[in-house]
């Protein structure tokens, strides 16, 4: 059975520049969660989708961030214009069925760059 | 809010040396207690997870045990190998809610020398 994937696994952009991040979760897992750690700090949510709705997007940092799910399969994360601040290694991970104490599966992670 | 606070590392620790990571945390009602690692190069990975207080979590020679009098969750080896180099992170589930969101610590890098 595949893992979480995510692409791209790097990615280098100037500030202002638009980056769409993939993530592909474990087929058949409806949960699906974005997280993103900056600089070795703790690793910080950022969003949940059940299916294709969004369950949760407090984590969300601002209105540059846009998520999406659409057929409830993968998963975009869109930062747009990206700024210096937003670098940092952003996750996925899936789940099966609702929430509690169901086992999220990571992906290897997207790590971004903004100059 | 609830959070997870970790010993700060780096920790570098000979092979065969005892293994001790802290982890304290505050959650509002029973959260869930988990310990990921991070293998360079790889994604986290489920190390040994704790439901409820007393609970003991093991797994590759780890453990942990979800302490709620002192709302810890310590991760002890007693014997690590090269190969345990990686990042460990404490998490929990978010008590207050039902997302199934994770709450993390910084994580801890852990470097073991032969």
């Amino acid at each position: 059975e595949a893992g979480v994937t995510q692409f791209p696994s790097h990615s280098v952009i100037e500030k202002g520049q638009t980056v769409t991040l993939r993530c592909d979760p474990i087929s058949g897992h409806d949960n699906l969660y974005w997280y993103r750690r900056v600089m070795g700090k703790e690793i910080k949510f950022l969003l949940h989708f059940v299916k294709e709705s969004k369950q949760d997007e407090s984590g969300m940092p601002n209105n540059r961030f846009l998520a999406e799910r659409t057929g409830g399969t993968y998963s975009t994360l869109k930062v747009q214009p990206a700024e210096l601040e937003d670098s940092g290694v952003y996750f996925c991970a899936s789940s099966q069925v609702g929430p509690g104490n169901n086992e999220q599966f990571f992906g290897p992670g997207t790590r971004l760059t903004v100059l | 809010g609830d959070s997870v606070t970790q010993m700060e590392g780096p920790v570098t620790l000979s092979e065969e040396a005892f293994l001790t990571i802290n982890c304290t945390y505050t959650a509002t009602g029973y959260p869930s207690l988990f310990w990921y690692v991070q293998y360079p190069g790889e994604g986290l990975q489920l190390l040994l997870k704790a439901t409820k207080a007393d609970d003991k979590g093991s797994n590759k020679g780890f453990e942990a045990t979800y302490r709620k009098e002192t709302t810890s969750f310590h991760l002890e080896k007693g014997s690590v190998q090269v190969s345990d180099s990686a990042v460990y992170f404490c998490a929990l589930t978010d008590g207050s809610g039902n997302t199934g969101k994770l709450i993390f610590g910084q994580g801890t890098t852990l470097q073991v020398k032969p």
